[in-house]
């Protein structure tokens, strides 16, 4: 079965410091691989995918991530972190079929003044 | 167009009691999927359905039904209420499988005495 594993729970940076969510997951092909954000009291919204087209994907709000099959990672990056970022960030995997997403535990991205 | 949209948006239960939470698309996505939130562990998959009159177990099914005779709704019914099911309930949506973007509603925050 597939799994998604978000180091770190909580991650504080300032306002224009570099942003970076750590995503790993296992399975033994290259699946659709997503990042999704969660505003407070809000459903899921898709910042990127990545879908074997290209390894470096840019999503919405200046975030891009980079798919690297050798170490299993899709990290999730913003060069400058502003405070409408805060929020909550969720990795997922779907397998082939594409009929399941599997979500990991999620990252509360803090940003201070 | 409205989207993905959830009935009710809070509901308090008792033990033993049962309900539905609604859950509506007006985006003729064949797909649509039940998760659960709760706090540490991501969203969890209860049931998907990849069209009208076709409805599949995910990760976390027992204590959940689901059908799906349109293609707008798939309403998830509880039929025995424990306090296990407090959690917020997430309904998503894509137009094929979930390779595609998922479209989520607000949510659910459900809440069992």
């Amino acid at each position: 079965a597939q799994s998604v594993t978000q180091l770190g729970s909580h991650v504080s940076v300032s306002e224009g410091a570099l942003v970076l969510l750590r995503c790993n997951y296992s399975s033994s092909v290259p699946p659709y691989l997503f990042w999704y954000v969660q505003y407070p009291n809000q459903g899921l919204q898709l910042l990127l995918k990545y879908t074997s087209a290209a390894t470096l994907v840019k999503g919405i709000n200046g975030f891009e991530a980079e798919f690297k099959k050798s170490e299993t990672s899709f990290h999730l990056t913003k060069p400058s972190a502003h405070m409408s970022d805060a929020a909550e960030y969720f990795c997922a995997v779907s397998d082939l079929s594409g009929n399941k997403l599997v979500f990991g535990a999620g990252t509360i991205l803090r940003v201070k003044s | 167009n409205a989207g993905v949209t959830q009935t009710p948006k809070f509901q308090v239960l008792k033990t033993g009691q049962s309900m539905t939470l609604q859950c509506a698309q007006d985006m003729n996505h064949e797909y649509m999927s039940w998760y659960r939130q709760d706090p540490g562990m991501g969203l969890r998959l209860i049931h998907y359905s990849v069209g009208a009159g076709i409805t599949d177990q995910g990760e976390v099914p027992n204590g959940y039904n689901v059908s799906r005779s349109t293609t707008e709704d798939f309403p998830l019914r509880l039929l025995s209420a424990a306090p296990s099911q407090t959690s917020v309930y997430f309904c998503a949506s894509s137009s094929q499988t979930l390779s595609t973007e998922a479209f989520f509603g607000q949510g659910t925050r459900l809440t069992v005495v």
